[in-house]
């Protein structure tokens, strides 16, 4: 059973500091990695996507993976009081487009 | 706006009742899905269509009936629910299911209180 876990949080940063939000999986064979960001009583919606190893930047966000450790992160630089949301990992199931999700990791950027 | 529109946005329902949740997607896709969100749970697949057929089941009670008449539009029937089903269900999505790797976006949500 494929698995991605998440710490729930909340993970509390001050604002203009880095937020680093980790996510580990099960699955071995997992080939790629989706970032959403939940604003409460939102929907998901993505923030970046990641297949290699290594990083890839985008903007503030910085997704990193490392699949010889089975981790996938998503740091946030300067991060702002509007980033506070609930950032949810996924992977998708063996090539398909169907994602399985973690719980998710509740970020508060505090003033 | 992600192309996706799902109604009712809010529903209250009796155990007793039946209701429909809906769903239609603007982006030309050929997969959809639906997802439950409970609270401190990881998002959970209930459905997925492909091409209008139904390719997965993931073992939901059958008081949840999907329907999907056309590669455009999602329906989840809903009758004789519990208050666990008390969720937020979400309806995405995508290009296509086994061609792997594709973005999937997300509706609105559609909050259900079961009473």
């Amino acid at each position: 059973q494929k698995e991605v876990e998440q710490n729930s949080g909340p993970l509390s940063v001050p604002e203009g500091a880095i937020a680093s939000l980790n996510c580990t999986y099960s699955d071995r064979g997992s080939q790629s990695f989706f970032w959403y960001r939940q604003y409460s009583g939102k929907s998901p919606e993505l923030i970046m996507f990641i297949y290699s190893n290594g990083d890839k930047e985008d903007g503030r966000f910085t997704a990193q993976l490392n699949k010889a450790s089975q981790y996938v992160s998503l740091l946030i630089r300067d991060s702002q009081p509007s980033d506070s949301a609930t950032y949810l990992c996924a992977s998708p199931l063996y090539n398909t487009d169907k994602l399985i999700f973690g719980t998710g990791t509740r970020l508060q950027v505090f003033p | 706006e992600t192309g996706v529109t799902q109604t009712p946005r809010h529903l209250v329902m009796g155990m007793t009742n039946k209701k429909s949740l809906k769903c239609e997607q603007h982006l030309g896709h050929n997969a959809m899905y639906w997802y439950k969100q409970s609270a401190k749970k990881p998002l959970e697949l209930m459905f997925v269509y492909n091409f209008k057929e139904q390719t997965e089941n993931n073992s939901v009670p059958s008081r949840f009936s999907p329907e999907c008449p056309n590669s455009s539009h999602l329906f989840l029937h809903l009758h004789t629910l519990q208050p666990e089903d008390s969720a937020l269900y979400l309806c995405a999505s995508s290009q296509e299911v086994y061609s792997g790797g594709n973005t999937i976006y997300f509706g609105e949500g559609s909050w259900l209180t079961v009473v």
